[in-house]
């Protein structure tokens, strides 16, 4: 069953307005990671934000924000002010950690975020 | 930031040849290594987890034998493609991360990638 949902498979947004990514997430487990990363076309992976499962405030960093709903297993990522430089894939991921202190990381399918000039 | 170095970045080359593609944490310790394969406009496929001094796990339909990891130190993890095909040709990306339990905001940390070109 997939673990990481993002029913948007492409976005189109505006320059300079603000852009919501959703992603829910499916566990059991109590203590979990989400991450967002930015996949642009040249192929490279780029660290967004991070929630961590007991966090109750929601993460910020810049222009990025998380708006986390525990009880709905959401994880929305947030861009403001959109700038054409945002054109990218984005790619919501979670952590699960593994008893024998592995890891288990689970990406979503993505979306395709165009900005519009 | 956590930096992982991944090269080569490009690689074009004749059937049946061999491949190896490198990993290495520069900054940090990674005690977990994950090799994914990405097709064109498709998410990030899991190939293999492998933790520092102990074999890698395989997902469900890699072939241990074609995809061969080894993961020698807690810097460094290599995928070496045997007897590489043109259906091998893809982007093949590496990550890292460090810590246990108690790091669980830890991110991986990416390489960038490499294009393989297998004609």
């Amino acid at each position: 069953a997939q673990k990481i949902t993002q029913t948007q498979p492409g976005m189109f947004v505006q320059e300079k307005e603000a852009v919501t990514l959703d992603c829910t997430y499916d566990t059991s487990d109590q203590s979990y990671g989400l991450f967002w990363y930015k996949q642009p076309s040249s192929g490279e992976m780029i660290f967004l934000i991070y929630q961590g499962s007991y966090d109750e405030q929601n993460a910020t960093e810049g222009r990025y924000s998380l708006n986390f709903q525990k009880a709905r297993k959401s994880a929305n990522l947030v861009i403001s002010a959109s700038q054409l430089g945002d054109s990218a894939m984005y790619f919501c991921a979670m952590r699960e950690d593994l008893d024998n202190y592995g890891q288990n990381f689970v990406f979503g399918p993505g979306t395709r975020l165009s900005v519009l000039p | 930031g956590a930096v992982v170095s991944q090269h080569p970045s490009r690689v074009i080359c004749k059937s049946g040849t061999s491949v190896k593609i490198e990993c290495r944490s520069l900054d940090f310790q990674a005690t977990t290594m994950f090799w994914y394969r990405q097709f064109p406009k498709q998410s990030l496929m899991l190939m293999a987890t492998s933790n520092e001094g102990s074999k890698a796990t395989y997902e469900q339909g890699v072939e241990k034998d074609k995809f061969l990891i080894n993961h020698a130190s807690l810097t460094l993890s290599t995928l070496t493609v045997t007897s590489a095909h043109p259906e091998d040709s893809s982007f093949y990306i590496c990550s890292a991360a460090g810590g246990h339990l108690e790091y669980s905001n830890q991110p991986q940390h990416f390489g960038d990638g490499t294009r393989l070109s297998i004609l």
